[in-house]
Order: C-alpha cells, then structure tokens, then sequence
C-alpha cells in the first residue's frame, strides 16, 4: 500500500526548542515536499525536492529547513520555532509526476 | 503565478442532495486534483483529472481544460461527505484553491 507517514501526529513545543518532523514515503517516488495550512491563508509550500540532494524554497520558507539525504525521507526541521509557526504541516510525494498524496498531517502549536 | 479560485465558499445540503463544486484556474494546466478533508484534517485524493471526466461511486468530476474550469459533483449526499473540497494544480509546487466547506445534515 503507497504511504505517506508523517510523525509526530500532535506536537506542542515552546518557543526555541528546535524540533524535526519526520515524513516517510515508501513509493520511490522523486519529488517530495512540505505545505502548511493556516486558517484564512490556505494550504502553501513550505520547501520542496526533485530528488536526492535537491531542494529548494516554496512560498515560505523562513523559519525551516529541509534535508534529503535519501529518497523515501525528507524531515522539516525548525530549529528556533515560533509562536507563528503553530499549524498544519503536510508532506507530500508526487507518483509518476502526475499525481501528489499527502501524510495524516502534524498539528504543531509552539508556545 | 497562477490563482485557483473556488465556488461556493459554503455549501450546507440535506442528506440525500446534489451539489456542484466548482474550481476556476487562471492559466492552462497540465495537472488538476480533487481534494476532501476531512474533520480530522487529512487530505483525501479524491480525483487526478487534467481533462475530462471521471466518476467514483456518488462522485463524479469534470475538467474544460480549454476554459480553464473543473468541477465536482456529489450526488445523493451523506453526511460523511462534510468537510472541506480543494482542487489544486500543480506538480511538484501545487496551487491550492481556499476550498468549499460542505456540511451535510441529517
């Protein structure tokens, strides 16, 4: 079965206290990517990758950073979180460059 | 960039009621989904649908490529179909639309 994990599913943290969280496709598939979801701002791209060693920035980036050592992982890591970051994260991955599934989502609040 | 735009923002039905969702892209697109999230917040592919028309069960889609539209229909509605519905472009970077809240009652 194509999955997408996510983990954390809930994450509350306090302010500064570096954190990652893990997103896990067992589909080999090459892109990958992060969005956020914020009530009244809708679902936007955090940072995204083509392939292994490839990133680059989505819509808003400040504040993450993203590695992709190996294909099936790609980890978003905060490493001073802010209260401004509390949200919705979704990983992504893209099948066959048509289609993109997302994880179960990681509600993260940062106090 | 391009702008997703979706119509109507709320939707409330009886069960067992039809509805029309409609998405509107401001640019040509080579890939289109259909999207419905549930209360529990996960993001459930409901169809890939770059052009034409596809059905799945009560669902069913249809995308104008040419006129830069798609919609979804859901008929007989129940009340395990609330939630929000987003269509999203895109790729690797997807465009999402702001979603169609839809609560079904009983």
């Amino acid at each position: 079965e194509a999955q997408v994990t996510q983990n954390p599913r809930y994450l509350i943290t306090v302010t500064g206290k570096k954190l990652t969280v893990t997103c896990s496709q067992n589909m080999n598939h090459e892109y990958m990517s992060w969005y956020r979801q914020d009530p009244g701002l809708g679902l936007r791209q955090i940072y995204y990758s083509m392939n292994v060693e490839v990133t680059d920035k989505g819509d808003v980036p400040e504040g993450y950073k993203v590695s992709r050592k190996e294909k099936r992982n790609f980890p978003l890591i905060l490493e001073s979180p802010s209260p401004n970051q509390t949200s919705l994260y979704f990983c992504a991955t893209v099948t066959g460059g048509t289609e993109a599934f997302f994880g179960q989502g990681t509600r993260l609040t940062v106090v | 960039g391009i702008q997703v735009e979706q119509s109507p923002p709320d939707l409330i039905l009886q069960e067992g009621a039809n509805s029309t969702l409609r998405c509107n892209f401001s640019d040509s697109v080579n890939n289109l989904q259909w999207f419905h999230q549930n209360p529990w917040g996960q993001l459930i592919n409901l169809f890939y649908i770059p052009s034409g028309t596809k059905q799945n069960g009560r669902l069913s889609a249809t995308t104008v490529a040419t006129e830069r539209y798609s919609l979804l229909y859901i008929s007989s509605s129940q009340t395990t179909d609330s939630g929000v519905y987003f269509c999203a472009v895109g790729l690797v970077q997807l465009t999402f639309g702001s979603g169609t809240q839809l609560t079904v009652l009983p």
